[in-house]
């Protein structure tokens, strides 16, 4: 069974820049969260999608942004990049039924902008 | 709000020993779950052991175990008999579950095992 799968791995870009990242979620997951990390503030929420609907948002501006295919792929965009939005961007699936076991995370895509 | 402190930026312990990660978190909310994730370098989040607050019983998976107190909002994680593959950032985190079970997590640990 394929686990979470975000591509791509590294990215860079510049600032004033927009970008993209993917998320595939594991077969029959349709919730999928998204989450910001960088060093010293932990895992930050930025939305939450089930059925093609953002269920859920975190405290972002609105450069921060996303969506949900009707395949479960998910895809954020980040707009007029910041030299600090330079993180590690996490995606996680679950079964809605049972979220209370926990997230299963991709390895994420490190964003760097300069 | 929501909060999970975690108040050990780094942590280290030698091989064989026994180890505790602490973890505070603050919700008014009574029904939650507890979560411990380790990532390692490669990056991947992985679910070490969860807790649901209405059990008193504490959690326990191989070599790691936590202790619950929710009174006092604590939930530190012990890892007994360390190995160099526990080598990790670990993150405490809760669930709230009826409130879009979003996740928060604390700013997590890192632990290095010494050989």
């Amino acid at each position: 069974k394929a686990g979470v799968t975000q591509t791509p791995r590294y990215l860079i870009k510049t600032r004033g820049q927009q970008v993209t990242l993917s998320c595939s979620p594991i077969s029959g997951h349709r919730s999928v969260s998204w989450y910001q990390q960088t060093p010293g503030q932990g895992l930050q929420f930025l939305f939450e999608y089930f059925s093609e609907t953002q269920r859920n948002k975190g405290n972002f501006p609105g450069r921060f942004s996303g969506r949900q295919f009707s395949n479960s792929r998910s895809e954020m965009n980040v707009s007029t990049l910041e030299l600090g939005d330079s993180a590690l961007y996490l995606c996680a699936s679950s079964l809605e039924v049972r979220k209370r076991d926990g997230y299963t995370f991709g390895s994420g895509t490190r964003l760097t902008v300069v | 709000a929501q909060t999970v402190t975690q108040s050990q930026p780094e942590m280290s312990v030698q091989e064989a020993e026994t180890v505790t990660l602490s973890c505070t978190y603050d919700t008014s909310e009574s029904n939650y779950y507890l979560f411990w994730y380790k990532q390692p370098p490669s990056r991947q989040m992985i679910l070490v052991i969860r807790q649901e607050a209405y059990k008193q019983q504490n959690a326990t998976e191989n070599r790691f175990s936590v202790n619950f107190q929710k009174a006092a909002k604590s939930f530190s994680l012990k890892i007994s008999d360390s190995q160099l593959g526990d080598t990790a950032m670990y993150f405490c985190a809760f669930m709230i579950s009826n409130t879009g079970n979003q996740f928060y997590f604390g700013t997590g640990t890192s632990l290095t095992v010494i050989p």
